[in-house]
């Protein structure tokens, strides 16, 4: 089966650093991605971890432990737009589809 | 550049009627993904479809939904006699080869169903 877990809700401050963490249980694995969704709008892609270790790019970074089955998505510097969900999914083994999680809204207040 | 282009964007149907939602890939793209969000709750895969070919359907429902992509023309996800259950937000993603990192989404349909 497929269980990919989050949090429902997050807040944090303006100027703050966050952690959203996803944990997953999936019968294949072919990599880690996480996406923004703006209330209403289409998911946008932030990142990809397929091997462990950190990804770094730009204020979004991206960590991966597969022996874990364990994802966090750590925003720094957060602005007042990051305001947003945050959805965690596993790619499937024959690259057909994403199994997403329910999502993260993280909601950034002054 | 386009991005994925979806119409329409909103798309008001009563219970048993038909709903057909159209899924333009940005250029270049022959791989297309529909996939379904229900009110607060996350996005689920339906079917991926390569052009004139259904590659994956295992997420679609085995009554009333098909999918196509043919050779010329948009990606079709149809509903036929749709049900209240159907209402949610349908989203088409595109990417050019089968990297599933290359996926990008169109800004997806609202159905309600009355």
């Amino acid at each position: 089966g497929q269980n990919i877990d989050q949090p429902t809700e997050m807040t944090a401050t303006e100027g703050a650093i966050v952690q959203i963490n996803c944990t997953y249980q999936t019968s294949g694995f072919n990599g880690l991605f996480w996406y923004q969704q703006h209330a209403g709008e289409a998911p946008t892609f932030l990142s990809y971890n397929v091997l462990d270790g950190l990804e770094e790019k730009g204020r979004f970074s991206s960590f991966l432990s597969r022996s874990k089955g364990y994802s966090y998505l750590l925003l720094k510097e957060l602005q007042m737009k990051d305001s947003a969900s945050y959805l965690c999914a596993v790619g499937d083994n024959a690259g057909n589809m994403l199994t997403f999680g329910g999502g993260t809204r993280l909601m950034v207040k002054p | 550049n386009a991005g994925v282009m979806q119409n329409p964007r909103h798309l008001v149907r009563r219970r048993g009627q038909e709903a057909r939602l159209r899924c333009s890939p940005m250029k270049g793209h022959s791989h297309v993904y529909w996939y379904r969000q229900l009110p607060e709750e996350g996005l689920k895969f339906m079917v991926y479809l390569q052009k004139e070919n259904i590659i994956d359907e295992s997420g679609m429902p085995k009554e009333r939904f098909s999918a196509e992509f043919p050779k010329e023309g948009p990606s079709i996800l149809r509903i036929q006699q749709v049900v209240r259950g159907d209402s949610a937000a349908y989203f088409c993603a595109s990417s050019q080869g089968t990297g599933l990192e290359e996926q990008y989404f169109g800004p997806g349909t609202r159905l309600t169903v009355t």
